[in-house]
């Protein structure tokens, strides 16, 4: 199975910061990385599919990069709303496994 | 407007069976593959079921394999989940998805699932 490592476990960031969250893949995945948020109590939005386009609805501050087996996401100018979880997903082979998350806090 | 509203939660004792349910509104439903994802209170998300556009392929992790069947009725624009030998560690908020591209880029709103005596 496929392992996502992803990093840090949580964050404390003040607005308008530059925020990164990477994953690292345990093998080649090529693009098949997403990016969700989770905000408290509801269900996960798709932010970024394909490691870097941008779903739709989606505030262009949040961006997503590749370089080998690690995947970023950057989010260049935070915000309140931005505030949740972040999760990254490889849909490259079964078991489409998550990273355990990120928890993005105001500092 | 998507929209995907799953039912069928609820209490079940270990070993028992339940069987959830997702109807699918808004897009062309036999047009896309299909996923239920899990979230066990406080904790992240696991994929526990995909299903291809006709039904005729599916994909399980071994968490589930065996005892969760993922279907579908195009027809009725609705996506199932048959969970049979329930266990305690089944616990969780499951989630209906749209997959595009393999990323699941419409969610229900969830449905709660306890396995307790």
């Amino acid at each position: 199975d496929i392992q996502m490592t992803q990093s840090p476990a949580s964050l404390s960031a003040s607005l308008e910061e530059i925020v990164t969250i990477t994953c690292q893949a345990s093998q080649d995945i090529g693009n098949w990385l997403a990016w969700y948020q989770q905000k408290p109590g509801k269900s996960p939005q798709l932010l970024i599919y394909g490691a870097t386009s941008l779903a739709d609805g989606v505030p262009s501050r949040f961006s997503g990069s590749r370089s080998g087996t690690q995947y970023s996401l950057k989010i260049s100018r935070l915000q309140v709303e931005d505030i949740g979880i972040y999760y990254c997903q490889q849909a490259s082979s079964a078991p489409y496994t998550f990273g355990a998350g990120t928890k993005l806090e105001l500092k | 407007e998507v929209q995907l509203v799953e039912s069928g939660g609820g209490l079940v004792q270990p070993g028992r069976s339940l069987k959830l349910s997702c109807a699918a509104s808004g897009f062309t439903f036999s047009n896309y593959y299909m996923a239920w994802v899990r979230q066990a209170p406080k904790k992240g998300l696991e994929w526990v079921a995909t299903i291809s556009t006709s039904g005729s392929r599916t994909y399980y992790p071994d968490s589930v394999k065996g005892r969760f069947t993922i279907s579908r009725d195009n027809a009725k624009s609705s996506l199932y989940l048959q969970m049979n030998s329930l266990k305690s560690e089944d616990t969780a908020t499951y989630y209906c998805a749209r997959t595009l591209l393999g990323a699941l880029d419409y969610w229900g709103q969830g449905v709660m699932v306890t396995v307790s005596s």
